[in-house]
């Protein structure tokens, strides 16, 4: 059975702060996504990985995909209050286009 | 374009009541599903569909039923609700694109309690 793991599930910082959040499988994945979740809204896709060992980034946000490709990290520097949200990894289902959810991240960036 | 719309944005029903959540996109997507959000979890697939008048269950299709008679439009309809089904649902859209990029886009969720 495919899982992902996401760790940790709270976390709790100060504005200006760097942090780093983990998806991780004992399967692998041919490609993962990030989805950030507002309150009272959909997820919202932020980036795809596809190769292994590929970074990506989004202005403050740094996305890596394991070389292996069972895992992701997202990197943020210098949190601000409007990173706050829940941050979900997906990736595909056995390389169909059915996707599996981690648990999640609780980012709550404190002014 | 609006892309993905659900309706209503939240509702509660009695224990057996019927409803069904509506979901509407405007993108000419072919592939399109139903999600459930509970607390602290990620998403769980209900139902999905790879175009008109084709569905599939997902991981938790119980309690639940779809259809698709056009592109646009993938109502999810709860016969019987039970308390087990109170929970966040999304729908979402997706195309086909480069291999591993089904990339999915969300509406805004319905919140359902059944009490």
């Amino acid at each position: 059975t495919q899982l992902l793991e996401q760790s940790p599930q709270f976390l709790s910082i100060q504005e200006g702060e760097n942090l780093t959040v983990y998806c991780n499988s004992s399967s692998v994945f041919s490609s993962l996504q990030w989805y950030r979740q507002e309150p009272g809204e959909g997820p919202v896709l932020l980036v795809t990985v596809v190769t292994g060992g590929e970074v990506k980034k989004l202005k403050r946000l740094t996305f890596q995909f394991g070389d292996a490709r069972k895992d992701s990290s997202l990197h943020i520097t210098a949190a601000q209050p409007g990173d706050t949200g829940l941050y979900l990894c997906a990736g595909p289902r056995d390389s169909s286009y059915k996707l599996i959810f981690g648990s999640g991240t609780r980012l709550l960036v404190r002014p | 374009n609006a892309g993905v719309t659900q309706t209503p944005k939240f509702r509660i029903l009695k224990i057996g009541q019927s409803m069904t959540l509506q979901c509407t996109q405007d993108m000419n997507h072919n592939y399109m599903y139903w999600y459930r959000q509970d607390p602290g979890m990620g998403l769980k697939l209900i139902y999905y569909s790879v175009g008109a008048g084709i569905t599939d269950k997902g991981e938790v299709p119980n309690g639940y039923n779809v259809s698709r008679s056009t592109t646009e439009d993938f109502p999810l309809r709860l016969e019987l609700a039970a308390p087990s089904q109170t929970s966040v649902y999304f729908c979402a859209s997706s195309i086909p694109g480069a291999p591993q990029r089904y990339e999915q886009y969300f509406g805004p969720g319905t919140r359902l309690t059944v009490t």
